[in-house]
């Protein structure tokens, strides 16, 4: 089945306890990225990547990390997390076409005490 | 960049019709898109647009007019289970291809 896979799918966690939370695609796709939701501030992308080893900033990139070594793996890394990055994420994966949609995972409910 | 309005919440009843409006300025456009989401779970894709008119998929059909950087999401013959939200996003033509989304429209249907 076509899909991509976000871990863990909650978590609780302390101010400053580094964390990743993990996402993987299984249909090949070029692009991947990350995106968090607030209530009232809709989806707001994190870190994108167009491929392998190719990653660039989104409109909310501040204390988070990724890395992209593999074509399926795009995880996300909070180095210090705070309580202002309590969220619910979600990764996305689609084709680099004009025309191609997103595939979300499942989403990950972070809170930052 | 972008910017992207949606009505906040909506409401219906079951075996209506409604139009769920989004309006867009952008410096890039290369296609619009509309996902439903249901509560606390992950976006789904709808229906993609990039010429003027109208694209029907069964019940749902989606509009587009680029000169008034205007599209709306029709739904027909609504039922409970459209009770979602549904969000708008524009793919940009000049920043490695980047959707950014509105805030949604949480559609409330009602028996």
């Amino acid at each position: 089945e076509a899909q991509v896979t976000q871990n863990p799918r909650y978590l609780i966690t302390v101010t400053g306890k580094k964390l990743t939370v993990t996402c993987s695609q299984n249909m090949n796709h070029e692009y991947m990225s990350w995106y968090r939701q607030d209530p009232g501030l809709g989806l707001r992308q994190i870190y994108y990547s167009m491929n392998v080893e190719v990653t660039d900033k989104g409109d909310v990139p501040e204390g988070y990390k990724v890395s992209r070594k593999e074509k399926r793996n795009f995880p996300l890394i909070l180095e210090s997390p705070s309580p202002n990055q309590t969220s619910l994420y979600f990764c996305a994966s689609r084709f680099t076409g004009t025309n191609t949609e997103a595939f979300f995972g499942q989403g990950t409910r972070l809170t930052v005490v | 960049g972008q910017n992207i309005d949606q009505p906040t919440e909506m409401t219906a009843t079951e075996g209506a019709i409604v139009q769920i409006n989004c309006t867009y300025q952008t410096s890039g456009f290369n296609g619009l898109f509309w996902y439903q989401q249901h509560a606390g779970e992950a976006p789904t894709f709808l229906s993609y647009n990039v010429l003027d008119g109208l694209e029907e998929k069964g019940r749902f059909s989606s509009f587009l007019s680029r000169s008034k950087g205007y599209s709306y999401l029709l739904l027909k013959e609504l039922q409970m289970k459209d009770s979602a939200s549904y969000l708008c996003a524009v793919r940009d033509s000049t920043n490695a291809g980047k959707s950014t989304f509105g805030d949604g429209t949480t559609l409330t249907v009602k028996p």
